[in-house]
């Protein structure tokens, strides 16, 4: 039973555009998600974050929305740059317990 | 220096070894974890430690053993390795007020 779950394991974006990642989750007691961003040969680093009292929270390029009714939420990044090109997981939690990981999206960001 | 360090990087063994693998961090953070990460199945937590008496079994702990010697030392050991042990193993740390946790840099075993 995968809590937590990415349905597009890869994502082809041209530079300048905007890269949009999505993940649901079942468990309606996650209220803390967050992002990491991996490459490879690196372990994954930390992106963003947002709480379940929240609907947005942009940090520079990145914007994570989380639409709690519909157990969803999404990573944009504008303007997509080649050095986004990574595979990105999205993460849960609840009451600052131990995450639970996504299967994570391969984004590409072409020239 | 790294914050969150793993050793061995890389590691080749043969099947029925016993092997461990070590992670040391310099952040004071009193919780750790131990992650492998397998094509198309993400991270997955195997065990986690939320201080240094502290050890619980996470999603697929079986094959696996820990020990938390240090806060500052979490060891993860397969008594005896198997091919389907073969992966990407990450240690990580996290502070219990913050959600994000922090990842080393991960060991690439392989059991054959």
């Amino acid at each position: 039973d995968q809590q937590v779950k990415q349905n597009s394991p890869s994502l082809s974006v041209q530079e300048g555009r905007i890269s949009i990642l999505n993940c649901d989750y079942t468990n309606s007691m996650f209220d803390y998600f967050l992002w990491y961003k991996k490459y490879p040969a690196e372990g994954p680093t930390f992106l963003i974050s947002i709480s379940s009292i929240k609907d947005k929270n942009e940090d520079g390029r990145f914007t994570v929305f989380l639409n709690k009714s519909a157990k969803h939420l999404s990573l944009h990044i504008v303007p997509s740059q080649p050095g986004d090109s990574a595979v990105y997981f999205c993460a849960a939690s609840a009451n600052t317990d131990k995450l639970i990981f996504g299967t994570g999206t391969r984004l590409q960001v072409f020239p | 220096d790294a914050d969150v360090t793993q050793t061995p990087r890389n590691r080749i063994t043969k099947t029925g070894k016993r092997i461990m693998l070590e992670c040391s961090q310099t952040k004071g953070h009193d919780r750790m974890y131990w992650y492998r990460q397998d094509p198309g199945l993400g991270l997955r937590l195997i065990y986690y430690s939320f201080d240094v008496k502290d050890i619980n079994k996470g999603e697929i702990s079986d094959g696996y053993s820990v020990s938390r010697q240090a806060q500052a030392k979490f060891s993860l050991s397969l008594e005896s390795a198997i091919p389907n042990q073969t992966a990407l193993y990450f240690c990580a740390t996290s502070d219990p007020l913050a959600g994000e946790q922090f990842f080393g840099p991960g060991t690439r075993l392989t059991v054959l």
